[in-house]
């Protein structure tokens, strides 16, 4: 079946550093591709997304390509903020309706 | 709201009890999910609605869950005979369009400890 795997955490990076958050699945076909993130206290929002092999998401300064061949969706954003601290959620669905299958998730936490 | 509704956000129950679960969706949303996140999990898929239809409840645990949706916007997840292994996080999702297309919005969660 359906499968995501994600660095494990937690990341610690001081303010303006780089960040890479490693995600690879696993699925037949060609799914589409999610970053969720889960700011303390809220509910998970969706962060950035990509539909089709080299497709870029981006929002918020983050990005993610859509990697076919290595079956991967790297999470980077140049330079974090403390703000930026939360947990990120690699997840991909399928063809049909979107049931979403997550990674485990990666903490972040972001020190000024 | 604009956003989805939950509650309630926090359920102690004791082992054996029945617990409900309800998910008030964005108005509207054709879509509806369901899934559980255990503790240091990612949240996994447990049933699909679409209106009033259930079309997927293969990720429900066990034949004490159940899921309902009757008029097709408010769901209800009824968790019978309570055991330590429910205690998570349960999620509701929903979708603007059917066959779960679209961005799906997340509630906050309903945090269910069974002790």
């Amino acid at each position: 079946g359906d499968s995501v795997t994600q660095m494990e955490g937690p990341v610690t990076l001081s303010e303006e550093a780089c960040l890479t958050i490693n995600c690879t699945y696993t699925a037949t076909g060609y799914p589409s591709l999610f970053w969720y993130v889960q700011y303390p206290g809220e509910g998970l929002q969706l962060l950035l997304k990509a539909t089709k092999a080299d497709d870029k998401g981006s929002n918020k300064g983050f990005e993610a390509t859509y990697r076919k061949e290595t079956t991967s969706f790297h999470l980077e954003k140049g330079s974090v903020q403390v703000s930026d601290s939360a947990v990120y959620f690699c997840a991909l669905s399928g063809r049909g309706y979107q049931k979403v299958t997550f990674g485990t998730g990666t903490k972040l936490q972001v020190i000024p | 709201g604009a956003g989805v509704s939950q509650s309630p956000r926090y359920k102690v129950a004791k082992r054996g009890q029945d617990v409900a679960l309800r998910c008030d969706p964005i108005s509207g949303h054709v879509s509806l999910f369901w899934y559980q996140q255990a503790l240091g999990q990612g949240p996994e898929f447990l049933t699909y609605f679409q209106n009033e239809a259930q079309l997927d409840k293969s990720g429900l645990p066990s034949d004490r869950f159940f899921a309902e949706r009757p008029e097709g916007s408010v769901s209800t997840l009824k968790i019978q005979r309570t055991q330590q292994e429910d205690s998570a996080v349960y999620l509701c999702a929903s979708s603007l369009e059917d066959r779960g297309r679209g961005e799906a919005f997340f509630g906050q969660g309903t945090r269910l400890t069974v002790v």
